[in-house]
């Protein structure tokens, strides 16, 4: 099983600030067959990237997914207030796995 | 629009069991994959099942092999996910998801607002 660390666990930072999340696989991940997710509290998860790098359907450009092998990034450039939340990645080149998290939380 | 409206869940006892239900609706069913994702209270998200368009494949976290069954009907546009041997590690809000991708490798485009199940004496 690929398991995936994200860090750091919590990001503190100011609206207007640019947020950069990694998310780190214990082996690398087929085809950079990775996507990162946004969920807000009492909502359900919702799809930012996928295949690493391509935006899903209405996502803004402010959010941008880099990476390979083991070691990917989501790119949160110039936060809105409507950013802060909590951010998943998801491996699908080997089963299918989440990472722990990262909150981004108002400074 | 795609919409997926996950219902079935409540509280059952130790060892009981239970089936969730997803309607979907906006896209063509039997063309997509579809998945069950929880979340523990307080918790991350754990991937527990999929299944392709066509219903003759299925996967399932190690977690719920042998316990929980997925299957789709596509007369209804309607995923199920049948539950036993339930204990209190399976309480979690379960989420339905369309998915995109092929032979096991999914992601999730559409989601649920999930049903929460809570197993309990």
């Amino acid at each position: 099983e690929i398991v995936l660390t994200q860090s750091p666990g919590t990001l503190s930072l100011s609206p207007g600030e640019r947020a950069t999340l990694s998310c780190r696989a214990s082996q690398s991940v087929s085809s950079n067959y990775l996507a990162w997710y946004q969920q807000k509290p009492g909502q359900a998860p919702r799809l930012l990237i996928y295949g690493a790098s391509s935006r899903a359907t209405g996502i803004p450009d402010r959010f941008s997914g880099s990476g390979s092998g083991t070691d990917f990034t989501l790119t949160i450039n110039r936060l809105e207030p409507e950013d802060f939340a909590v951010y998943y990645c998801q491996q699908y080149g080997s089963s299918l796995t989440f990472g722990g998290g990262t909150k981004v939380e108002i400074k | 629009e795609v919409q997926v409206l996950e219902s079935g869940g409540g509280l059952v006892q130790p060892g009981g069991s239970l089936r969730l239900s997803c309607a979907a609706s906006g896209f063509p069913f039997s063309s997509y994959a579809m998945g069950w994702v929880r979340q523990a209270p307080g918790k991350g998200l754990e991937w527990v099942s999929s299944i392709s368009g066509s219903g003759g494949s299925t996967y399932y976290a190690d977690s719920v092999k042998g316990r929980f069954t997925i299957s789709r009907d596509s007369s209804k546009n309607t995923l199920y996910l049948q539950m036993s041997s339930l204990g209190a590690e399976d309480t979690a809000v379960y989420y339905c998801a369309k998915s995109e991708g092929h032979k096991s490798r999914y992601y999730f485009d559409y989601w649920g607002q999930g049903t929460l199940v809570t197993v309990s004496s």
